[in-house]
């Protein structure tokens, strides 16, 4: 079974822009969620979807935003992009939104602002 | 407010010594407890998890953990570690506490280097 993926692996972009991140779920799987990875603030919660809704969100400021496509598949979107917006992106994949279920991870976006 | 804590930023072991990677917990419910490991450039791998039951729970790669309710801690071990072992471990806390689905809580982590 293929696992999470993610595309795209690398991005740089320059203050201002936006971007937007892909992650395909493992496959039966029907929750996405996303997290940031800095060295400073470590791997912080971004919002999880389950059936194309947003189930939860982190403290994170509304130029995050997120949405999940009818095959599971997720989209992040980052606007008005700064330079603290630099990290590791993940999406970690589960069956279903409750805490008990696993969550499997993608290898990551790496998006650098300049 | 739900946290974990590692209290060991970076850890050097000899190549064939005993680990133990310490974590606790701060939850207001029933805890269901990880352990990550990231190597460089990676995505995160589960090594193993703890839902209920058997409080000492065997994970892939050689590792297990034990679940210590009175402590709230959630410690990560290997007898023997491998220099391919070398790589950074999250301990993390999920559940179903205050909406919480579906959000894990991580720790700072533990970088792990081994010695030749």
């Amino acid at each position: 079974k293929a696992g999470v993926t993610q595309t795209p692996r690398y991005l740089i972009k320059t203050r201002g822009q936006q971007v937007t991140l892909s992650c395909s779920p493992i496959s039966g799987h029907r929750s996405v969620s996303w997290y940031q990875q800095t060295p400073g603030q470590g791997l912080q919660f971004l919002f999880e979807y389950f059936s194309e809704t947003q189930r939860n969100k982190g403290n994170f400021p509304g130029r995050f935003s997120g949405r999940q496509f009818s095959n599971s598949r997720s989209e992040m979107n980052v606007s008005t992009l700064e330079l603290g917006d630099s990290a590791l992106y993940l999406c970690a994949s589960s069956r279903s939104t409750s805490g008990q279920e696993t969550q499997y991870f993608g290898p990551g976006t790496r998006l650098l602002v300049l | 407010a739900q946290s974990v804590t590692q209290p060991d930023i970076h850890i050097t072991v000899s190549e064939g010594a005993s680990l133990e990677l310490r974590c606790n917990y701060s939850y207001g419910a029933t805890p269901y407890l990880f352990w990550y490991v990231q190597s460089p450039g990676q995505g995160l791998q589960l090594l193993l998890k703890y839902f209920s039951g058997d409080t000492l729970v065997q994970g892939i790669k050689g590792f297990e953990a034990e679940f210590k309710r009175s402590q709230s801690s959630f410690n990560l071990r290997k007898p023997s570690v491998h220099w391919s072992d070398a790589a950074e471990y999250f301990c993390a806390v999920g559940g179903n506490y205050g909406g919480s689905q579906g959000n894990l809580i991580f720790g700072k982590g533990t970088k792990l280097s081994v010695k030749p």
